[in-house]
């Protein structure tokens, strides 16, 4: 059973567009984040969700929002997508903070024309 | 949070050979130290890590020291085999925070 999913795996759409990447975890985890890696292999916290509360928010345009229906899952909604937003997008889970191992998706790769 | 630095940023060694990834942190407020795998195409993995009770942690081929009066910790991998070739990062945190390194791309040569 994959631990933490998320889909889609390739996303390539224009520019100006809004897209959703999809992220379920069947852990049990409480915290649940959103990473970008760029074409460097740099990875940086987007955001952060504990029990549906956004606790940690690094300075993301608001074109960039989290939605967590529930403790299992936490979306990424992307709004009128630029050339800049092209990355691979990871998302992840804790059992609770920061200082518990993350157990990582297999990524979403974004591609702006 | 504040930046952690890892060094060097690519590193290639013979099939057999051991290699050391370092890191450095300025948190004080750290405590735990993890270390990640990322293979082509995949999610980052943890393969080890350490909390600042502890000095070393070993696991099979793969050790961790941490030094936290000097805020350096190191990777050690021995006896590297082709299958160790990836992206290693680093990480420094505690509860409410965690900084990536900027990465290691591992190379071992057959």
């Amino acid at each position: 059973d994959t631990a933490v999913s998320q889909t889609p795996k390739y996303l390539v759409t224009q520019m100006g567009n809004d897209k959703s990447i999809k992220c379920e975890q069947n852990l049990g985890h409480d915290t649940m984040y959103w990473y970008k890696q760029d074409s460097k292999k740099f990875l940086k916290i987007m955001f952060s969700y504990n029990n549906k509360e956004l606790i940690i928010n690094e300075t993301v345009p608001n074109r960039f929002s989290p939605k967590s229906p529930d403790k299992a899952h936490l979306n990424l909604h992307i709004n009128s997508l630029e050339l800049g937003d092209s990355a691979v997008y990871f998302c992840a889970s804790s059992l609770t903070g920061f200082d518990q191992p993350q157990h990582f998706g297999d990524g979403t790769r974004l591609s702006i024309l | 949070g504040e930046n952690v630095e890892q060094h060097p940023s690519t590193l290639s060694v013979q099939e057999g050979d051991s290699a050391v990834i370092k890191c450095t942190y300025s948190d004080s407020a750290s405590n735990y130290f993890p270390w990640y795998k990322q293979e082509l195409g995949k999610g980052p993995q943890l393969i080890i890590d350490i909390r600042s009770n502890v000095g070393e942690k070993k696991d099979q081929r793969i050790a961790v020291t941490l030094n936290k009066t000097a805020k350096h910790f190191s990777l050690h991998i021995t006896e590297t085999q082709p299958e160790d070739s990836a992206v290693y990062f680093c990480a420094a945190g505690n509860n409410n925070d965690m900084r990536f390194g900027a990465g290691t791309r591992l190379t071992v040569k057959p």
